[in-house]
């Protein structure tokens, strides 16, 4: 199993520009997040989604959207980048119920220049 | 108030050393608690789940204080490689919603 896979790794974007950021997991997992962590701090939580055809809502939401069409892909989209943006953006993906551990995908590092 | 608060650090030990962070929440229908580590500019990794009863794992132990609203980590006989930055999690609306920690960084020395 390959577990979380993000790309891009890395990526510079100019202000006002568009970007969809890839997460897949191939776990099986009903539960996927979408964090960002600024330098020198913790995770924050963007979007999330309970399953197929299902997101909401997380603490930072503003300026970003996503999907759930399948079990496997849950893509973040950023529509009109701002320089608040620079980040890096974690993928992480759960099977729920008993089991709460969450894995993490190795990341997208975002400049918005 | 943050949700989850944690001292950043940096906390600087000579090997062997015993060391101990502690993270605080707001929420006291907080209903799951989780250590992770994270090494520089890579993805967290889940160090250990923390249960009511306390639980340990080798050099690692892990505590919750529901009554003070913390969880602890204690990690004895440091060793150089436990340098990394220590996040806590906290899950206080099922299974939905986790809010973590910004870190406590741990440099351990020779």
């Amino acid at each position: 199993n390959a577990g979380v896979t993000q790309t891009p790794k890395f990526r510079i974007l100019k202000i006002g520009q568009s970007m969809t950021l890839q997460c897949t997991q191939d776990m099986n997992h009903n539960y996927m997040y979408w964090y960002r962590q600024d330098p020198g701090m913790g995770l924050k939580l963007i979007y999330y989604s309970v399953g197929a055809g299902i997101t909401d809502k997380g603490e930072v939401p503003n300026g970003y959207n996503v999907s759930r069409s399948t079990t496997e892909d849950f893509p973040l989209r950023l529509e009109l980048a701002a320089p608040s943006q620079t980040s890096v953006y974690f993928c992480a993906s759960m099977s729920g119920g008993y089991s709460q551990t969450q894995y993490f995908g190795p990341g997208t590092r975002l400049l918005v220049l | 108030r943050k949700e989850v608060e944690q001292d950043p650090g940096p906390f600087n030990v000579p090997e062997g050393a015993t060391v101990a962070f502690n993270c605080t929440y707001s929420n006291s229908a907080s209903q799951s608690f989780f250590w992770y580590r994270q090494d520089c500019r890579k993805e967290p990794k889940l160090l250990m789940s923390v249960y009511s009863s306390g639980n340990e794992d080798g050099r690692f132990t892990a505590q919750l204080n529901r009554a003070s609203q913390y969880i602890s980590l204690l990690i004895r006989d440091s060793k150089l490689s436990d340098s990394a930055t220590y996040l806590c999690a906290v899950n206080s609306r099922g299974n939905n919603d986790m809010r973590f920690g910004a870190g406590t960084r741990l440099t351990v020395k020779p």
